[in-house]
Formats: C-alpha cells, structure tokens, sequence
C-alpha cells in the first residue's frame, strides 16, 4: 500500500464553487502529479512538479491550478467548478533520485461531480 | 498522440485460465510498465521493463517486450476472480517527457469464478 493519501475521496458540489483537492505523501519523493481519468478512459496528466516551489503543465489543458509549498503536499484547485469538471482525478508521485523514470505511487483518487 | 494502445479493451475468462494483454507504443522509450487499477481506485504498479530486457517475470506475472515492433505484453497465469480489474501500460518517451509517463487506454479484464 503506497503512502499517498488523497482527499476528500469523493465530493458533489455545484457550479461556480472553489474546490481544493489535497495530496500528501510521506515517502519523500520529490516528483509529483496530477491525473485526470473519465471512467473506462487514459490517464491524462494535468499538472507535474519537481519538488518545492516547481509546477509544470501536463499534456491536458486544465483549468486547474496547483501549488508545491511543502514536498510532502500537492494540492489542486479549482477556482470555479463547472460540469466539465466532472471526473476522477488521481495524485501521485515518484523518486526523482531514481532517475525520474521509476514507478509511480497513486493515490486512491477523488470522484469529483459538478452539478 | 498517444504512446500506449493497450488491446484487447476487454477480456473475459474463467478462473485459472491465462490473460494475456497486449500494448503498443509509437516512439522509442527507456522503459514500458504496467499498472492495475481496481474500479474506482488509483493505480498499483506492477512491474517495470527497461528498453534493453526482453522479458521479465513477477510471481504470476510475465511481461515481453520486443523494441522493433515496439510491442509488450502481459501474461497473468491461472488467473483469479480477485485479478478482475484494468490494466494499463505506460511508457517514457525518450528524450521528451521529462520522465512524464503516457498511459494507454487499459484493458478490462474479468476472472469469473
């Protein structure tokens, strides 16, 4: 079982709320991500970081936006939600020290419904 | 583009019979892994192939990878119901992804008792 840890695991909110879903692991890894998966679909990387005060943009334009204050914690947020939001959206993260190609560890993930 | 195509999309068998799922993938890579993910839940690797192995074993499960077809496949042996879930490959661009994987649209497998 990986230590990352993601929540809430699941939320229902409307349209035009600012939502913040957390991420935290404590392996220590310096990379971290951000994925968005519809049910049955890829993964598709919406945000990445390289440790502390380091965010990158993924493949998959988001609307979205994320912070690497601490290398334990990897917050996203979503100023105002829309249905489009609508998805699973998994964390995770790796040991860079591994040469930035090793296994990535997963969060269970957050099911997040826009009404 | 997508890097990983995994096929079948879906696959069902009986318990104790072997699942063979199959990944392609369009660029050269440093290495090709293979993920699970139960419904609902995030993704549990399960094993790693660098570009130069060819094969690689882990417990039930066998994995191939033939870089001039820039094909993989994953082998799970005398399956059981508990193995029902998606599988994924993913792959690292070389020289481009910043070490960024790129995940396939996973194969649904279904072990029926």
């Amino acid at each position: 079982e990986a230590d990352i840890y993601q929540t809430p695991r699941y939320l229902v909110i409307g349209t035009g709320k600012k939502i913040t879903l957390e991420c935290s692991q404590t392996m220590g890894h310096d990379k971290m991500y951000w994925y968005q998966q519809d049910p049955g679909m890829e993964l598709h990387l919406i945000h990445y970081s390289y440790g502390v005060n380091s965010t990158e943009k993924g493949d998959l334009s988001s609307e979205s936006t994320v912070s690497r204050i601490r290398t334990e914690h990897f917050p996203l947020t979503l100023e105002s939600a829309r249905p489009s939001h609508t998805s699973q959206y998994l964390c995770a993260s790796s040991d860079l020290s591994a040469g930035g190609f090793d296994e990535q560890f997963f969060g269970p993930g957050t099911r997040l419904t826009v009404l | 583009s997508q890097q990983g195509e995994e096929d079948p999309q879906a696959l069902s068998i009986q318990e104790g019979e072997n699942a063979t799922m199959n990944c392609s993938y369009k660029t050269s890579i440093n290495n090709l892994q293979w993920y699970r993910q139960n419904s609902g839940r995030g993704l549990v690797h399960l094993i790693l192939i660098r570009s130069n192995e060819r094969e690689k074993h882990s417990g039930r499960l066998r994995v191939t990878l033939d870089t001039s077809k820039k094909s993989s496949s994953l082998l799970i042996t005398a399956s059981r119901a508990a193995d029902t879930a998606s599988y994924f490959c993913a792959t690292d661009a070389r020289g481009g992804s910043q070490g960024n994987l790129i995940f396939g649209k996973g194969t649904k497998l279904s072990v029926k008792p």
